[in-house]
């Protein structure tokens, strides 16, 4: 998985905690992205990164922040889980100017009960 | 509408069929074209990328682009059960890494031995 690590791989949550999700990657890539994957809506992006504390929304950013402080980690907090926020998340980078060659991370499994 | 469609499947073949999956879309400002795989319970990979219309051939695969139709296919081969796992198409208008992807829901595929 392209030196791309997340963690947890699995959480089950109840609904109105919060929850972090962590990538981590070792491949010194400049940009970041998280994406949920939901059945019926495919990838869809949450938010991204285009360096070191520089961020911005995807496509279904509400519900969401994200922060990064090092090259290498990228956070997504949910600051309030709720059932909508049932799904897979991935971590993906790529280098500068080449957004379609992204590289995946293996996927966080989150449960919100 | 969706800005890109994709037939969900399931698709099945026996091992050695040519299999054709396919993607539509309304968005005439994509240029970048992608393909992508995913195994179970994995992140996605990427297969193929193609930078406007036209063919373009990596050993047993070939991606096809008519921007007159708003269609792009993927064509495998010689399939092998080893191919078995869901093909997701992504498009962008432009290949910045800030730009973002667009995928399909993702076509599952399983070739019979």
């Amino acid at each position: 998985d392209a030196g791309i690590t997340q963690s947890p791989r699995h959480k089950v949550t109840e609904t109105g905690t919060p929850v972090t999700l962590r990538c981590h990657q070792t491949e010194n890539h400049r940009y970041m992205y998280w994406y949920r994957q939901d059945p019926g809506h495919g990838l869809r992006l949450i938010h991204y990164s285009y360096g070191v504390k520089d961020t911005d929304k995807g496509e279904v950013s509400d519900g969401y922040s994200v922060s990064r402080s090092k090259t290498e980690d990228f956070l997504l907090t949910l600051e309030s889980a709720t059932s909508s926020q049932t799904s897979v998340y991935f971590c993906a980078i790529s280098e500068a100017d080449s957004s379609y060659e992204q590289y995946f991370g293996p996927g966080t499994r989150l449960t919100v009960t | 509408q969706k800005e890109v469609e994709q037939d969900p499947g399931p698709l099945s073949v026996p091992e050695g069929a040519i299999v054709s999956l396919n993607c539509t879309y309304s968005n005439s400002a994509f240029q970048y074209f992608m393909w992508y795989r995913q195994y179970s319970r994995k992140g996605p990979e990427l297969l193929m990328y193609t930078y406007s219309s036209g063919n373009k051939e990596d050993g047993r695969f070939t991606a096809q682009v008519d921007k007159s139709s708003k269609y792009i296919s993927l064509f495998i081969r010689d399939s092998q059960p080893s191919d078995s796992a869901t093909y997701l198409c992504a498009m962008s208008a432009i290949g910045g890494a800030t730009n973002k992807l667009i995928f399909g829901t993702g076509t599952l595929l399983a070739v019979q031995p």
